[in-house]
């Protein structure tokens, strides 16, 4: 079962931050949290991931609370090729080498103009 | 980044065949790639974990016998729908794991059961 709810849409005007939150309160201690998107019918994107620190890369940025329970994604100017839905990830075993994804149900994403 | 590629993207077979669908890693060599299904308006369910060399590990209720998977390579990974069904239809979607940890996608395979 995967680990994670996440809000099932979100709506965000261009140009604007969206924050896409994510709960994991069941999380251990050396399980990462991951960031997919996927646009309709295409393959999973690779976004961003995290252990405990935030994160920043050239896609977003992703905070993750200090108990670990809980993270936001942030997509700092939203753009209207930004709405997809977004996953939210707890990889289950094996750290940050091994392991596997289950995915929960994600967060609709639509970015208006 | 590293690339994922399946074949074919779309495929239309009649019920009863069987089905074969490849995920290559085109750059790269992985070890384990990993097979999910995915229904419309639904997230992606994992199937199953394919080893290379080795037998697969399939999650909870997924039938092997019906989702054979070889991973007779260090760069491909084949899923076959046997005996396919209209119930079957779905996309399908596998992921290869790079040697530092990061798990690419492809672009998935849509099966059409008539």
């Amino acid at each position: 079962d995967a680990k994670t709810t996440q809000p099932t849409s979100m709506d965000c005007a261009e140009g604007r931050a969206a924050n896409l939150p994510c709960n994991h309160s069941t999380i251990s201690g050396n399980e990462y949290v991951y960031w997919y998107r996927q646009i309709h019918s295409q393959g999973p994107q690779y976004i961003i991931h995290g252990l405990k620190n935030n994160e920043t890369n050239e896609m977003a940025s992703l905070i993750i609370t200090e108990d670990r329970k809980s993270s936001t994604l942030i997509l700092p100017h939203a753009t209207l090729r930004d709405t997809a839905v977004y996953y939210c990830i707890v990889r289950v075993g094996g750290g940050n080498q091994g392991g596997k994804l289950i995915f929960g149900q994600g967060t609709e994403l639509s970015v208006k103009p | 980044g590293a690339v994922v590629s399946q074949h074919p993207s779309r495929v239309i077979c009649k019920s009863g065949t069987s089905v074969k669908i490849e995920c290559r890693s085109l750059d790269f060599q992985a070890t384990t790639m990993f097979w999910y299904r995915q229904f419309p308006k639904q997230s992606l369910m994992l199937m199953a974990t394919s080893n290379e060399g080795s037998k697969a590990t399939y999650e909870q209720g997924v039938e092997k016998d019906k989702f054979l998977i070889n991973h007779a390579s260090l760069t491909l990974s084949t899923l076959t729908v046997t005996s396919a069904h209209p119930e079957d239809s779905s996309f399908y979607i596998c992921s290869a794991r790079h040697v530092t940890g990061e798990l690419f996608f492809g672009e998935g395979s849509r099966l059409t059961v008539l």
